[in-house]
């Protein structure tokens, strides 16, 4: 199937630190969502992008949609040790037979210390 | 609102049991989902379901089945089970088909 390829895998960072992270594909989206685990739970969605060029903010989340619609990109300012959790990206591909369903990506492991 | 319910949470099975995990939307969603995650990886779509009556195979289909006969509910029937179906189960709802809402997840080990 289709691949989403998350990067980094992992990060270890102190508290404070800002945060990228990012998903790529070869394909292109027409929606990119990025979501936040936290152990023993189900993901919860932190940012939902529409169109190619947007850039959205929820706190000292930022999300933006790339021009080529085949990327984007999570920020996170000034980290907490709330912000420990594995974030995906997903995204539904451009494509009739897609309707409905998210490819997700592999996940970025974030580790805040204090 | 509750969100979306799974049960059970945890489950062991043996090598060729069979049971049903159960998933309860309450926010009057049509479209529901079935994912399972397995370590290290991301969440594979098994399958979906855009209303009542309607289902779709996903990524990962093999070994499982469901059924949708009402908007809220949309339960995963797993049959012979097998070592490979080890995993954490989530199902999720979405009220349109972008923005999905995910329920805590059943952890399964077939043994």
């Amino acid at each position: 199937g289709q691949q989403l390829n998350q990067s980094p895998q992992s990060m270890f960072i102190q508290e404070g630190e800002d945060v990228s992270m990012n998903c790529t594909s070869s394909s292109i989206f027409n929606t990119w969502l990025w979501y936040k685990q936290e152990p023993g739970e189900g993901p919860v969605l932190l940012i939902a992008l529409y169109k190619a060029g947007e850039l959205t903010s929820n706190g000292r989340l930022t999300a933006q949609f790339g021009i080529t619609r085949k990327d984007s990109f999570l920020n996170i300012s000034a980290s907490i040790p709330s912000d420990v959790g594995i974030y995906f990206c997903a995204g539904q591909l451009s494509g009739g037979t897609s309707y409905g369903k998210l490819t997700f990506g592999q996940g970025t492991i974030l580790t805040v210390h204090p | 609102n509750a969100g979306v319910t799974q049960t059970p949470k945890f489950r062991i099975l043996k090598i060729g049991q069979s049971m049903t995990l159960q998933c309860t939307q309450d926010m009057n969603h049509n479209y529901m989902y079935w994912y399972r995650q397995d370590p290290g990886m991301g969440l594979k779509l098994i399958y979906y379901s855009v209303g009542a009556g309607i289902t779709d195979k996903g990524e990962v289909p093999n070994g499982y089945n469901v059924s949708r006969s009402t908007t809220e509910d949309f339960p995963l029937r797993l049959e012979l089970a097998a070592p490979s179906q080890t995993s954490v189960y989530f199902c999720a709802s979405s009220y349109s088909i972008y923005e999905q809402y995910f329920g805590p997840g059943t952890r399964l080990t077939v043994t």
